[in-house]
Order: structure tokens, then C-alpha cells, then sequence
């Protein structure tokens, strides 16, 4: 079963630092990985995706995130964060069996940002 | 319209009652799947639609919890006997296909007293 560990509970940054957020998972094959911005009273937000092929990915709001297979990890970096991006995120792992893509979620990390 | 909607926002209901959420996808989506989320935790996922059925209900926790989709398009989440452990927010999402992004609804807070 694939299963996710965003290790830190809280992150505090100030606003234009830089920001690294981390997410080990676990799963026998090769991943589907994906990273959510949750905001108060918002839904969940896809920010990036891993499928296949290039291990930097790109997303929305100026993160990325980069694979590493040798340590099952796909940890979120922004170079400079803003005060609106303080939310909580997620990191999730999806399976293929059958195509579903059904995400597992890590228990998230929730970003505070200091002026 | 726009994005996946979700109705109520709220629902408060007594321990033993029954309850109905709904869950409006984005048009033209296929794929609709419930979550739970828990104060503190990820989404948890209950069920996955694929059309007008269960493609995977392997998340529902007991046989008090059941979905439907008759028309393929809006959804329902039916909880039968409510527990105080069922207080959650419950979240939707659809994707226009099974392996696209899934847009999530805002959820409903559900509170059992």
C-alpha cells in the first residue's frame, strides 16, 4: 500500500524567503506524485504533478518540486515566498491500479508567513 | 458553472440521524470522487465514480456510508445513523477523465452531536 510522510507539522518562513516543504512516500512502483495548496475555506488546489520524464517539475504559484527515486522523496521549493501563500499543503501519492489514480495524502504542513 | 460545488457548507445533526450531501462537478466531467478529511489530517478517500457507477468504493468505512450518481453527473453522499466519529469535512472532486487533475469543491462540514 502507498502511503505518505510530510514530516513537519508547521513551517515558519519570512516573507521572501525561501521555502522548501518535504514529503517522503512510499510506494513499490514507479509514482504518481502531487503537490495541494489548501487555503481557509478554499478547496484543495493542484499546484504540481509527477508522472513521468523530467524529475524538476514546474507548477502553478512559482513552486516545483523535484523527484528523487534513490530517496522517495518529492519535497515543494518557492525561491521567495509571498505572505498570500501561507495555507496548508498537501503531498500526495497515486496509485494505477486499473487507472484510477486515486491519491493517498500526506497529513500536510501548514505554512505560516511572517511580514 | 465554474467549479465543483458542494451543498450544505454546513450540516450539524444528532448522533443516529441520517444525512445527505451533495456534490455538483464541473460539467462534462465523468470522474467524481469523495474524501473525508478529519481536523489535522489529508483527504481521505471514500469512492470513485466513473460515470453513473463505483468504480472503487474501497474507502467507504462501513455499510453505513453509501454514494450515488444516477444521472452521471451530480452526486450524493448518504450516511446512515450518524456517529459523533463522523464529524468531518467531507470534500468532491471531479476530472474530465480518470487520470486528469481533480478539482475539489470547498466541502461540507459535517458535525455529529
Amino acid at each position: 500500500a502507498q502511503s505518505v510522510t510530510q514530516p513537519d507539522i508547521h513551517i515558519t518562513v519570512s516573507e521572501g524567503a525561501s521555502l522548501e516543504l518535504r514529503c517522503n512516500y512510499s510506494y513499490g512502483a514507479t509514482p504518481y506524485l502531487f503537490w495541494y495548496v489548501q487555503s481557509p475555506g478554499q478547496g484543495l488546489q493542484l499546484l504540481l504533478k509527477y508522472f513521468s520524464g523530467d524529475t524538476l517539475v514546474q507548477g502553478i504559484k512559482g513552486f516545483e518540486a523535484e523527484f528523487k527515486r534513490s530517496q522517495s522523496s518529492f519535497n515543494l521549493r518557492k525561491p521567495s515566498v509571498h505572505w498570500s501563500d501561507a495555507a496548508e499543503y498537501f503531498c500526495a501519492v497515486g496509485a494505477h491500479p486499473g487507472g484510477s489514480y486515486i491519491p493517498t495524502f500526506g497529513r500536510g504542513t501548514s505554512l505560516i508567513v511572517h511580514p | 458553472g465554474a467549479g465543483v460545488s458542494q451543498t450544505p457548507s454546513n450540516k450539524v445533526t444528532e448522533k443516529g440521524k441520517y444525512v445527505e450531501l451533495r456534490c455538483d462537478p464541473i460539467s462534462g466531467h465523468t470522474a467524481l470522487y469523495w474524501y473525508r478529511q478529519s481536523l489535522g489530517q489529508g483527504p481521505e478517500f471514500l469512492i470513485y465514480f466513473q460515470g453513473t457507477g463505483a468504480a472503487d468504493d474501497s474507502g467507504l468505512p462501513n455499510d453505513r456510508f453509501f454514494a450515488v450518481r444516477p444521472e452521471g453527473s451530480v452526486s450524493t453522499l448518504k450516511i446512515q445513523r450518524t456517529e459523533r466519529g463522523d464529524s468531518a469535512v467531507y470534500l468532491c472532486a471531479s476530472s474530465s477523465r480518470q487520470a486528469d487533475t481533480q478539482y475539489f469543491g470547498p466541502g461540507t462540514r459535517l458535525t455529529v452531536l
